[in-house]
């Protein structure tokens, strides 16, 4: 079974460039995460979906970033305009949550590393 | 100050050392907690997972959760070089809201 898919895995551009990072996660997972991972610290949820409802967008930074999952499978999450603080690893991640429980077996991609000159 | 907290490394052992991974955390709505190891340029991929207050064993690994204290604990038996990697914990609450540790990079030497 596949795993979490993201893309690209790198990606450069120079600040207030847009950039977009897309997800495809485990089939048949209804939660899909973004997290943004700066160099030396942990995973921080930018967004949070059950299914197509985004559930916990409370730390994504609304002006410049936006985030979609049509469909409730596929996400994509967009910067515009990218600044020099956003260069990070973003993650992508899917569960499955049964009933009223999220148990936290969260199942990664590879991330993709944003460098903004 | 973050409401999961993770001893900081870097952590350097030989092969074969008992390795003591530690975290605290402050939000009682906590309920499951998780050890993701994270190898470089990977994404974490989740290692043990503990429901509440407990013990749990696989293989060279095991994970400790003392609510009353608030404090979670990964063991590694007899470690490898192929150990070496940064280890994440992780709280989540019964709602889904997530909080990983800023995570401790151990290497394993042979």
């Amino acid at each position: 079974e596949a795993g979490v898919v993201q893309s690209p895995r790198y990606k450069i551009i120079e600040k207030k460039q847009p950039v977009a990072f897309w997800c495809n996660p485990i089939s048949g997972h209804n939660t899909l995460y973004w997290y943004r991972q700066n160099l030396g610290q942990g995973p921080e949820l930018l967004i949070r979906y059950e299914n197509e409802e985004a559930v916990d967008d409370s730390q994504l930074p609304k002006d410049r970033f936006s985030a979609e999952r049509l469909k409730g499978v596929d996400s994509t999450l967009k910067i515009q305009p990218a600044e020099l603080g956003d260069s990070a690893v973003y993650l992508c991640a899917s569960s499955l949550r049964v009933g009223t429980a999220n148990t936290g077996e969260l199942f990664f991609g590879e991330g993709s590393r944003l460098t903004v000159l | 100050q973050k409401e999961v907290e993770q001893d900081p490394g870097p952590l350097s052992v030989p092969e074969g050392a008992i390795v003591s991974l530690n975290c605290t955390y402050s939000n009682s709505a906590f309920q499951y907690f998780m050890w993701y190891r994270q190898y470089s340029r990977k994404g974490p991929e989740l290692l043990m997972y503990t429901y509440s207050s407990g013990n749990k064993e696989d293989g060279r690994f095991t994970a400790q959760v003392d609510k009353s204290s608030k404090y979670i604990s990964l063991f590694i038996r007899d470690s490898q070089p192929s150990d070496s990697a940064t280890y994440l914990c992780a709280s989540f609450t019964n709602a889904g809201k997530s909080t990983f540790g800023d995570g401790t990079t151990l290497t394993v030497k042979p």
